[in-house]
């Protein structure tokens, strides 16, 4: 295991429901990242968290609501969704910003929306 | 605009067989290039990183390889296993940047 998980691993919603993905790092890192993941398509970055501030919002519609009480936590806020939506959700955690700096991504949590 | 284009999209090979997997990137300034590994339904994890200064370097039976002047990397699998069935993932990182580039992937397939 990469000392990232999240949960759940699996969720179906439809477009009126409001739920919510959880991320958890033991790894002592200070920054953490939500990745969207489409069949046939690169990874997309979504936001970034470092000491717990967002440094980026990569222009994703306010669906979707990111909060990051501390710097091991982070949480996905999902509500009225899109079928377009469906996809793999993958978090990840790193020591920090620096460009040379790993990321270690978590299992991802397969989202469906019906 | 930064991308990175990896070939082939899908590869299959018998187990036991090589494999190498192409990357090519547009990424400026260029600061470094993993590959990672991303079996189903689980999440990436990184098998090599290069720098600028580094031609080639070793994982196992995963060797990386990158030319900095024609802008190019490769992936090199040596007597493949079942267990290498996986997609892999080009990813460039700009110099002064925390958002790297994603390749699309190879999806490598490894039959019996």
């Amino acid at each position: 295991e990469t000392g990232v998980t999240q949960t759940p691993r699996h969720l179906v919603m439809g477009m009126t429901n409001k739920k919510s993905l959880k991320c958890e790092q033991h790894l002592g890192h200070n920054a953490m990242y939500w990745y969207k993941q489409s069949a046939k398509k690169p990874l997309e970055l979504m936001f970034v968290y470092n000491f717990k501030e967002q440094t980026e919002n990569n222009s994703v519609p306010s669906r979707f609501s990111p909060e990051c009480p501390n710097s091991s936590h982070l949480f996905l806020h999902l509500h009225t969704l899109q079928p377009e939506d469906s996809a793999l959700y993958l978090c990840a955690s790193s020591q920090d910003l620096r460009d040379s700096t790993e990321a270690f991504f978590g299992q991802g949590t397969r989202l469906t929306v019906v | 605009k930064n991308q990175v284009e990896q070939s082939p999209q899908s590869l299959i090979i018998l187990e036991g067989k090589n494999c190498t997997l192409q990357c090519n990137y547009t990424v400026s300034p260029f600061s470094n290039l993993r590959w990672y590994k991303q079996d189903t339904g689980r999440g990436p994890v990184s098998l090599t990183i290069m720098t600028f200064s580094e031609n080639t370097k070793s994982n196992g039976r995963y060797t990386a390889t990158l030319d900095a002047d024609t802008k190019q990397s490769s992936l090199h699998i040596t007597a493949s296993q079942l267990s290498d069935s996986a997609s892999y993932i080009c990813v460039v990182s700009a110099g002064g940047s925390y958002i790297p580039t994603f390749g699309r992937g190879t999806s490598l397939i490894v039959h019996p």
